[in-house]
């Protein structure tokens, strides 16, 4: 069965270092690969998709990710983090048949000053 | 407006009342999926619906009924609640098996007392 792996519950950063949260599916077909963002109290919001084309990813706040199939991995990086970037990240796969998305378990993001 | 809503925002309810929460989408998107969000589970499926009176179950779907009558709805009801579905619960829509995306409400948190 389809799975996601997101590795660190916790990962804390200063203010202008690099973001970097690690993301392992597996699967035996391509997959299509998404990045959520959730503030506190909010819903989750579509930081980035990776579906079949472009292995490297970018997408909003400046947010980026790799799609490497020999790894299996999909994970999200960011340059310089900003204190607004503190929120919890998920990485999802879509599951088999069903078309529904699988979560990893999510990553809490702090950034230091 | 054009979106996913959902309905209502928070409630509270005791143990052993029916419960329904709503969700509604604009899009006539075929997909549409109920999640819940607990600590240290991530989100979990609970059922979806790949198409107006097509429904199946997910990870998690004991204790719940949907029914789709209609592409733009999707309510989800607790039969006899428990204090087990004390969540927070997303309904989430997708145009296709999830090359389009996957679009997410802002969440009902239900406390059931």
């Amino acid at each position: 069965a389809q799975s996601v792996t997101q590795l660190g519950s916790h990962v804390s950063v200063s203010e202008g270092a690099l973001v970097l949260l690690r993301c392992n599916y597996s699967s035996s077909v391509p997959p299509y690969l998404f990045w959520y963002v959730q503030y506190p109290n909010q819903g989750l919001q579509l930081l980035l998709k990776y579906t079949s084309a472009a292995t490297l990813v970018k997408g909003i706040n400046g947010f980026e990710a790799e799609f490497k199939k020999s790894e299996t991995s999909f994970h999200l990086t960011k340059p310089s983090a900003h204190m607004s970037d503190a929120a919890e990240y998920f990485c999802a796969a879509r599951g088999g048949s069903q078309g529904n998305l699988i979560f990893g378990k999510g990553t809490k993001l702090s950034v230091k000053p | 407006d054009a979106g996913i809503t959902q309905s209502p925002r928070y409630k509270i309810t005791e143990t052993g009342r029916q419960v329904t929460l709503m969700c509604h989408q604009t899009w006539s998107h075929s997909y549409m999926f109920w999640y819940r969000q607990d600590l240290g589970h991530g989100l979990r499926l609970i059922y979806y619906s790949a198409a107006a009176d097509i429904t199946d179950k997910g990870e998690v779907p004991d204790g719940y009924v949907v029914s789709r009558s209609k592409t733009e709805n999707f309510p989800l009801t607790l039969e006899s609640a428990t204090r087990s579905q004390t969540s927070v619960y997303f309904c989430a829509s997708s145009g296709g098996q999830g090359q389009y995306g996957y679009t997410f409400g802002s969440g009902t948190r239900l406390t059931v007392v």
